[in-house]
């Protein structure tokens, strides 16, 4: 079945440091892909979202590029904010399927000033 | 894209207590899914809901212990039924944007249970 494997934190970062947070998956279709990140006490967000291969996504500075031949949709941004303290949620969709996502462990940033 | 509301934000319960909590969408959907997020863990989905139609529980989960409603097209509850600490998690309920792409969240229910 689709799967979603993220790198594992804590990822410890000091502010304006460039940020990568690594994303590999599986799936048998031609899946959409998505970042989502969930803030202290809050629900999942929609951060941004690539729908086929070679497309960027990206938002609030963040941006992730959908590869198909590494299978991968790592985040990036190039200077962090103390604000971007979050754990990061890599997923899935299969547009061929239900569209129900298949969600990475999460993993969670932590930005020191 | 959709706003969500659930009720209650939080709540400490004792074992062998039963929790419902809503979920208020301000547009109507046709679909609206349950999520279990442990602590420190990913979110796993519990059942999908339907108006009209009985609830599809994810592999582990059963009706008896996690009934579900879906009385209209903007609402649905989850119970937690006969809750013990393993029950202690965030639970969270979504929607699904436009053209089915994403999903859109509430922002969650966290449950203790002592």
């Amino acid at each position: 079945g689709d799967s979603v494997t993220q790198m594992e934190g804590p990822v410890t970062l000091s502010e304006e440091a460039f940020l990568t947070i690594n994303c590999t998956y599986t799936a048998t279709g031609y899946p959409s892909l998505f970042w989502y990140v969930q803030y202290p006490g809050e629900g999942l967000q929609l951060l941004l979202k690539a729908t086929k291969a070679d497309d960027k996504g990206s938002n609030k500075g963040f941006e992730a590029t959908y590869r198909k031949e590494t299978t991968s949709f790592h985040l990036e941004k190039g200077s962090v904010q103390v604000s971007d303290s979050a754990v990061y949620f890599c997923a899935l969709s299969d547009q061929g399927g239900s569209y129900i996502p298949t969600f990475g462990r999460g993993t969670s940033l932590i930005v020191h000033p | 894209s959709a706003v969500i509301s659930q009720k209650p934000s939080r709540d400490i319960c004792q074992r062998g207590t039963s929790l419902t909590i809503q979920c208020q969408v301000d547009s109507q959907v046709t679909m609206m899914f349950w999520y279990r997020q442990q602590p420190g863990q990913s979110l796993t989905l519990i059942a999908t809901a339907n108006q009209g139609s009985e609830a599809t529980y994810e592999s582990g989960f059963v009706i008896d212990k996690f009934p579900i409603s879906r009385p209209n097209l903007t609402f649905s509850t989850l119970t937690v039924s006969n809750m013990s600490p393993e029950d202690s998690s965030i639970y969270l309920c979504s929607v699904f944007g436009q053209g089915q792409h994403e999903q859109y969240f509430g922002p969650g229910t966290r449950l203790t249970v002592t």
